[in-house]
């Protein structure tokens, strides 16, 4: 079974700064990968998947970036958060069945 | 545009009582329709899933009901227990893949003792 390890588990960042969060991914090899948002009242809503080592697609245009540098390895960035950017991250692998990790809770302030 | 609609927000049962959560959809090619589970500070774990062909699916208290021509598909929990209370999602996709899942907004359930 796969297991999904994310950090930072909490983040209180200002206005501006630079936003790293990381997920690697056991137990599987070449896994599709995801990271969604939740924010409360709106659910979950995804923001980038992998299929591949760099190949990384968006869903919705935003101040976010993501990156795969290794195949169980994928990576949220931002150069500049934004207040609207606080929210609870979570990253998920799989194909027929979706494994979600324990999230990251950021909150920009 | 949201493509699958969940209600209600947030529910209270008492304990051993029937929780019901509906759920609709509005993408006929969707062919896959889970229902996570979370509880508070992790993430959402598959608890359920069904696809088209079928009307029903029971596993232990947990049911999907599934209506195609409604285009609806409900989660009942039977004899619900304080330890249901979560957050339960319900998604749907197409293709086989939940490459692209579509989630509902969430329902908060609280089991009162």
């Amino acid at each position: 079974s796969q297991t999904i390890h994310q950090w930072p588990a909490t983040l209180v960042q200002p206005v501006g700064s630079p936003l790293s969060l990381e997920c690697t991914v056991e137990g599987t090899s070449n896994p599709n990968l995801y990271w969604y948002r939740q924010a409360a009242g709106r659910g979950l809503q995804l923001l980038f998947y992998s299929v591949g080592i760099g190949q990384i697609s968006s869903e919705v245009p935003q101040n976010l970036s993501a990156s795969r540098p290794q195949d169980r390895q994928f990576i949220l960035s931002s150069k500049k958060l934004l207040l609207s950017d606080s929210g609870f991250y979570l990253c998920a692998s799989g194909a027929n069945v979706l494994t979600f990790g324990a999230g990251s809770r950021l909150t920009v302030l | 545009q949201q493509q699958v609609k969940q209600s209600p927000q947030s529910l209270i049962v008492q304990k051993g009582g029937i929780s019901i959560i509906n759920c609709a959809y509005e993408n006929t090619a969707f062919d896959y329709f889970p229902w996570y589970q979370q509880f508070p500070g992790k993430g959402p774990a598959l608890l359920i899933a069904i696809r088209p062909d079928v009307s029903e699916k029971k596993e232990g208290r947990f049911t999907i009901s599934f209506n195609k021509s409604a285009k609806q598909f409900s989660l009942h929990i039977m004899d619900s227990q304080p330890g249901d209370s979560a957050t339960y999602f319900c998604a749907a996709s197409k293709g086989g893949s939940q490459g692209n899942l579509i989630f509902g907004k969430g329902t908060k359930l609280s089991v009162k003792p």
